[in-house]
């Protein structure tokens, strides 16, 4: 059974505009999330992450937002960039389980010019 | 630079023949980690090691094993490759317990 979801497969949205990748945990033991964005024919790449101590965390471009309560965390990229275009993974890190991270199924990002 | 480098990138085997995809991290990383990625599931761990000696089962393990004798190196070998086996592997270190670096991928077709 999937700990971390990702429940839209795809997301396409305009250069400038800005872009909401949404996912869902289930695991109360998750304390540390992580984004990852990959390209094809490539491997992942860390993007950001945050503690579940903090409920925002911002990197130029990105920030991502941990809403504890709800079990919801989501990736706000803006203004979006035809680069960022490809697929993001949302990932959950659980320290009572060997710290292993549980990835989402991912999220297809389109940037249109 | 330091990098993690996965062998072969393409590989079409037929079911049944055992199969080792290498990873190799020059990081000096401690943990390294090894995942499937498929349609619909994401990444899904297969087994992972913290240390030379040290390998443990992840979620999907079956039919997959490591093995550790140094830090550099994680080969995951298929010992009777089963055409459910056909996926993209991937492998990856981190130095902590948090992020973790991946290399680019071995595309496995089993037919």
């Amino acid at each position: 059974d999937q700990q971390v979801k990702q429940n839209s497969p795809s997301l396409s949205v305009q250069e400038g505009r800005i872009s909401i990748l949404n996912c869902d945990y289930t695991n109360s033991m998750f304390d540390y999330f992580l984004w990852y964005k990959k390209y094809p024919a490539e491997g992942p790449t860390f993007l950001i992450s945050i503690s579940s101590i903090k409920d925002k965390n911002e990197d130029g471009r990105f920030t991502v937002f941990l809403n504890k309560s709800a079990k919801h965390l989501s990736l706000h990229i803006v203004p979006s960039q035809p680069g960022d275009s490809a697929v993001y993974f949302c990932a959950a890190r659980d320290s009572s389980n060997d710290y292993k991270l549980s990835f989402g199924a991912g999220t297809t990002v389109t940037v249109r010019a | 630079d330091a990098e993690i480098t996965q062998s072969p990138r393409h590989k079409i085997t037929e079911t049944g023949r055992q199969v080792t995809l290498a990873c190799h991290q020059t990081w000096n990383h401690n943990n390294m980690f090894w995942y499937r990625q498929d349609l619909g599931h994401g990444l899904r761990l297969i087994h992972y090691s913290y240390g030379v000696q040290d390998t443990n089962k992840g979620e999907v393990s079956d039919g997959y094993s490591v093995s550790r004798s140094n830090t550099e190196d994680l080969p995951l070998t298929l010992e009777s490759a089963a055409s459910s086996q056909t996926s993209v592997y991937f492998c990856a270190s981190s130095g902590g317990r948090g992020e973790l670096f991946f290399g680019e991928g071995s595309r496995l077709t089993v037919l």
